[in-house]
């Protein structure tokens, strides 16, 4: 049964900061991996998808990695602003349709 | 190009009680899945449906049930509630068969609190 946990459960820096928010994941044999940002009480926004065979991908500020073998993905967060505080979630995708998320990581971004 | 939508966006029941929750898909979009969120945890993936079709199940019990219809909307229903399923519920549209990674794009949600 896969599982995805993600530290830290939550996160406080001062505007500026880059970060980095991990995830790792028990079964390698996934299809993807996803990032996706959740305002509070409001549904998620998809920031990045790595497919299985990709290393990286790259949006603005936001740069997540994969490492299939050692069921790592890293989200890093360059010059960190307010408007980034929320919660992070990463999720793969595996056999059966389904996405497996992790608990999530509570980002506040302190101006 | 119009986004996922869900309603309603909040509803309150009490134990014993049935509901249904509703959500269009993405324009374009074939598959539906469902989410459980409850308070501070990730979403649980509940089931999904493509072509009309269950097309994969997570570990929820029989009294979670949906449908998917002609036009890819889909209700998620269930019956005998309980106080756990007090949780947010997402519902997620995504082309299927694209090879792109069929990224998921989720509605905002229903929040169902269950007295």
């Amino acid at each position: 049964k896969q599982e995805v946990t993600q530290i830290p459960a939550a996160l406080s820096v001062p505007e500026g900061e880059n970060l980095v928010l991990n995830c790792s994941f028990t079964d390698s044999a996934i299809y993807n991996l996803q990032w996706f940002r959740q305002d509070p009480g409001k549904g998620l926004t998809s920031l990045l998808l790595i497919q299985s065979s990709q290393r990286e991908q790259t949006s603005g500020r936001l740069n997540a990695s994969l490492d299939k073998s050692s069921g790592r993905s890293t989200l890093y967060i360059a010059a960190s602003q307010p408007g980034d505080s929320a919660t992070y979630l990463c999720a793969v995708k595996g056999a059966g349709n389904m996405l497996t998320f992790g608990g999530g990581t509570r980002l506040m971004v302190k101006p | 190009e119009t986004g996922v939508t869900q309603s309603p966006t909040h509803l309150i029941k009490t134990r014993g009680q049935q509901v249904t929750l509703r959500c269009s898909s993405q324009s374009g979009h074939n598959t539906v899945s469902w989410y459980q969120q409850a308070l501070g945890q990730g979403p649980q993936f509940i089931f999904q449906y493509y072509r009309e079709e269950e097309n994969g199940r997570g570990n929820f019990p029989p009294r979670f049930s949906g449908l998917q219809f002609p036009n890819y909307s889909s209700e998620l229903n269930v019956n005998a509630l309980e106080l756990d399923d007090s949780a947010l519920y997402l519902c997620a549209s995504s082309l299927a068969g694209t090879g792109a990674g069929e990224t998921q794009y989720f509605g905002p949600g229903t929040r169902l609190l269950v007295l």
